[in-house]
């Protein structure tokens, strides 16, 4: 699997715009960009993915570069119950997810 | 998305005995599943491939012999860990991929507690 780089940790404030960081620059050019997400002792939760467009959904903004080399996921309205660990991936042929250490998201009050 | 079930949600057992983990989709058919494990504040570490009507594929170091799998229909894969030590500990969860999805979708995971 091509490699996916993220922010080890970042902060945000209840109500405020959370946005999730992504490097990929080996990406090639038929692989998606996944995003999921695990709350603490749960199992992991699928969020979205793209291509090249950008992507909404009731969970979450997609944006992708033009270069598809980076995106961020957007949580518009960040609530406490949004705090967890993000994983970015991109598709494999395999379909195997190989998970790094993701982004760790705290949403404070 | 799919829905996953597994069972049990936790298990306490003692050292030496086999624990059987089900996995089931609920809603859509798929041919493959996936296990995974994780350690306290560690990242999710893929186990294996679960395939129906075929053998499973373990990753690298992670011994079939002793984490058995079995999917036997395309809606049930389960996973035996067997002669359980104290350091099989973990939480063990399974995820799906239905027919014509890319995506993974989770069960809520399994926490093994080995005496």
């Amino acid at each position: 699997d091509a490699k996916t780089t993220q922010p080890t940790s970042m902060d945000c404030a209840e109500g405020r715009a959370a946005n999730l960081p992504c490097n990929h620059s080996t990406i090639s050019g038929n692989e998606y960009v996944y995003w999921y997400r695990q709350i603490h002792s749960q199992g992991p939760q699928y969020i979205i993915h793209g291509l090249k467009n950008n992507e909404t959904n009731e969970m979450a903004s997609l944006i992708i570069t033009e270069d598809r080399k980076s995106s961020t996921l957007i949580l518009p309205h960040a609530t406490l119950r949004d705090t967890a660990v993000y994983y970015c991936h991109l598709s494999s042929n395999t379909g195997k997810l190989i998970f790094g250490q993701g982004t760790t998201l705290q949403v404070k009050p | 998305g799919a829905v996953v079930s597994q069972h049990p949600s936790w298990v306490i057992c003692k050292s030496g005995t086999s624990v059987k983990i089900e996995c089931r989709s609920l809603d859509f058919q798929a041919t493959t599943m996936f296990w995974y494990r994780q350690f306290p504040k560690q990242s999710l570490m893929l186990m294996a491939t679960s395939n129906e009507g075929s053998k499973a594929t373990h990753e690298q170091g992670v011994e079939k012999d002793k984490f058995l799998i079995n999917h036997a229909s395309l809606t049930l894969s389960t996973l035996t860990v067997t002669s359980a030590h104290p350091e099989d500990s973990s939480f063990y969860i399974c995820s799906v991929r239905p027919l014509s999805y890319n995506e993974q979708f989770f069960g809520p995971g399994t926490r093994l507690t080995v005496l």
